[in-house]
Formats: structure tokens, C-alpha cells, sequence
């Protein structure tokens, strides 16, 4: 079993619709839980951060983390074309100089105008 | 700021060729990372630096790949011989330690790599 397991998908979905992405993972050493989004031949690029359980919300993006179930999601309200990307979660343990991420493999979504 | 810099952005090689790949990282970072992303394994962590110090290798997945850190604003990723399941795409990143910091690590935007 992979350390952090996520639905590659694809996803497609049509404007303004809500999207949920999810990941799960095992280790439970992990604190600092992020989700990165990446464009087609780019690198990926932070989106949201969380510091153990609770929710966040960022504009129209808000990630949830439930460390009791090792289960963390992002979802996105009115989505938009521009919203098109591969999104990763990544997570890692805390400690004062643990900047090692475990990253999901991704789910690509894709948002119809 | 100038971002994360890699080269080549795109190599295309025979199988058994060296190839070296190149990263600059964000002036002041202390910590650098080199990941490969395939389709297959998504993105996964080669090796990691901490003040020009390989701190964590595991991640490399053979005696053909090696890397340098021999100043901060300059390390090399190596594969020789390269062999056609190396192909992917290699991103550096890198950080600063400090307190407070979420950890973000800021990527460049890759090196495609096709070995033929």
C-alpha cells in the first residue's frame, strides 16, 4: 500500500459545478497536509494549506483534513475553465527541518465551458 | 524573484547515453529536492539536500543515477547509462528553513526526458 493513495481520475466536469478530490494515506506521522496544482508542462504550485485537522477555505477552494480517518479533500465551488489542471495532494511529518513531501499520483480535472 | 531553474527544459537520447540534468535553485533556499513524475508512479522523491548535504537517497532508484550539490545556487542530476524506463519528467524544487514556514516547496518546470 502506497504511503498516499488518490483517484487519478479523470474528472470532468461542467462549469460551476462543486468538485471534491480526495486522498487517504497511512502514515500517521503526517501533520502538514497541502494540495498542489499543476498545469500541463509546468511544475506543480501550492494551492492550499492545512496544519493537522480541521478545515480551511481560500476564496472559492477549501480543503478539509480528518486526520481520525487519514482522509483529506479539496473541493472547489463554481468552477471554472481555469480551474483545469492535475491537482496533488501532498503531505508530510512535522519537526522543525522535515520538508520532505509524499505526494498523491494526481487526479486530472477537466472543466467544461 | 527568477523561480526555480531547470535545463534542459527537453532531452531526447539514446539508451546508454549519459544525460545530466541541471537546477538552480531560489536564491536563499537551503533545501533543494529532485522528483521524476511518470504517469504511472506520479511524482515521486529522488534525493534531497540540506545546505549543499544529501540528507535522503533513498528515493533513487538505481547506481546509474547520482547527484551533486556542490554550491547553493547549482546541482546536477545524473543518470549514465540511461535506459528507455528513465524516461519522465525530472522537476527540482526547493525551500527555506525557517520558522513558521508551511514547508512549500517551490518547483521549476521540469526537464522532459525521452531515452529512445
Amino acid at each position: 500500500q502506497k504511503e498516499v493513495e488518490q483517484d487519478p481520475g479523470p474528472l470532468s466536469v461542467p462549469e460551476g459545478a462543486i468538485v471534491s478530490l480526495n486522498c487517504t494515506y497511512s502514515n500517521s506521522a503526517f501533520q502538514y497536509f497541502m494540495w498542489y496544482r499543476q498545469y500541463s508542462r509546468k511544475g506543480p504550485e501550492l494551492l492550499m494549506y492545512t496544519y493537522s485537522s480541521g478545515n480551511k477555505e481560500d476564496g472559492r477552494f477549501t480543503a478539509q483534513v480528518d486526520k481520525s480517518s487519514k482522509y483529506i479533500s479539496l473541493f472547489i465551488r463554481d468552477s471554472q475553465p481555469s480551474d483545469s489542471a492535475t491537482y496533488l495532494c501532498a503531505m508530510r511529518g512535522g519537526g522543525g527541518s522535515n520538508y520532505k513531501l509524499t505526494f498523491g499520483k494526481g487526479t486530472l480535472l477537466t472543466v467544461n465551458p | 524573484d527568477a523561480g526555480v531553474i531547470q535545463s534542459p527544459r527537453h532531452e531526447v537520447t539514446e539508451m546508454g547515453q549519459e544525460v545530466t540534468l541541471r537546477c538552480k535553485p531560489i536564491s536563499g533556499h537551503d533545501y533543494l529536492f529532485w522528483y521524476r513524475q511518470t504517469m504511472m508512479r506520479g511524482l515521486e522523491l529522488l534525493i534531497y539536500f540540506n545546505n549543499n548535504v544529501p540528507i535522503d537517497d533513498s528515493g533513487m532508484p538505481e547506481d546509474r543515477f547520482s547527484a551533486k550539490m556542490p554550491n547553493a545556487s547549482f546541482s546536477t542530476l545524473k543518470i549514465q547509462p540511461s535506459e528507455p524506463r528513465d524516461s519522465a519528467v525530472y522537476f527540482c524544487a526547493s525551500t527555506r528553513a525557517r520558522a513558521g514556514n508551511t514547508g512549500e516547496l517551490f518547483f521549476g518546470e521540469g526537464s522532459r526526458l525521452t531515452v529512445l
